[in-house]
């Protein structure tokens, strides 16, 4: 398996406050990935990485951030937190950026 | 803005019934993978068909690629428990570095 852990795992918080999601990954791939997964919506591109401090939005990028300053580590921000970004958050890498995807067990997070 | 549509969206059947699953898109890919994930995991990979009209085997699980590169489709014979899941599809589109994903095929197959 990939070693690709994510952190927290589960987190229950309220609107408006701060939450920050946690991507490490030891299989030193050049790409990470941030995916929200609802019913009925499949997976959905937050944000994503090519590099060290090189990212770029996805399809659903309004209202998170993420920042990239080492290899190892793809952090997912949610500045002030809304009910409708409860969901479960997935990372994902890869090593090219054209081949097969490796997940994360993802986040599950509640915003009350 | 390509698309994948799945087919269909939810799936029960008992087990040793065989079943098909479509992918199809109005665009052309390159290539197009399929995932399975489990409840509480993220997607693994199970192939990718990249030539048009490949197949590709995979025990009970045969997966086609459109000769068009348009469309894709999961057969699974004699379907067992251990096959329930999520299927998802996906394909590198004409933005680098993003898959497009299908909105999944929920599977159970009943003992």
């Amino acid at each position: 398996d990939a070693g690709i852990t994510q952190s927290p795992r589960h987190k229950v918080t309220e609107t408006g406050t701060p939450v920050t999601l946690r991507c490490h990954q030891t299989e030193n791939h050049r790409y990470m990935y941030w995916y929200r997964q609802d019913p009925g919506h499949g997976l959905r591109l937050i944000h994503y990485s090519y590099g060290v401090k090189d990212t770029d939005k996805g399809e659903v990028s309004d209202g998170y951030s993420v920042s990239r300053s080492k290899t190892e580590d793809f952090l997912l921000t949610l500045e002030s937190a809304t009910s409708s970004q409860t969901s479960v958050y997935f990372c994902a890498i890869s090593g090219t950026g054209w081949d097969e995807q490796f997940f994360g067990p993802g986040t599950r997070l509640t915003v009350l | 803005t390509q698309l994948l549509e799945q087919s269909p969206q939810f799936l029960s059947i008992q087990e040793g019934e065989n079943l098909t699953v479509y992918c199809n898109s109005s665009s052309v890919f390159s290539s197009l993978q399929w995932y399975r994930q489990e409840p509480g995991e993220g997607p693994v990979l199970l192939v990718t068909v990249v030539t048009g009209g490949e197949v590709k085997k995979l025990k009970r699980l045969t997966f086609q690629f459109g000769d068009a590169r348009k469309d894709s489709s999961l057969h699974i014979t004699a379907a067992q428990p251990g096959d329930t899941g999520l299927y998802l599809c996906a394909g590198y589109g004409d933005s680098n570095y993003q898959l497009i994903w299908g909105a999944g095929t929920k599977l159970i197959i009943k003992p």
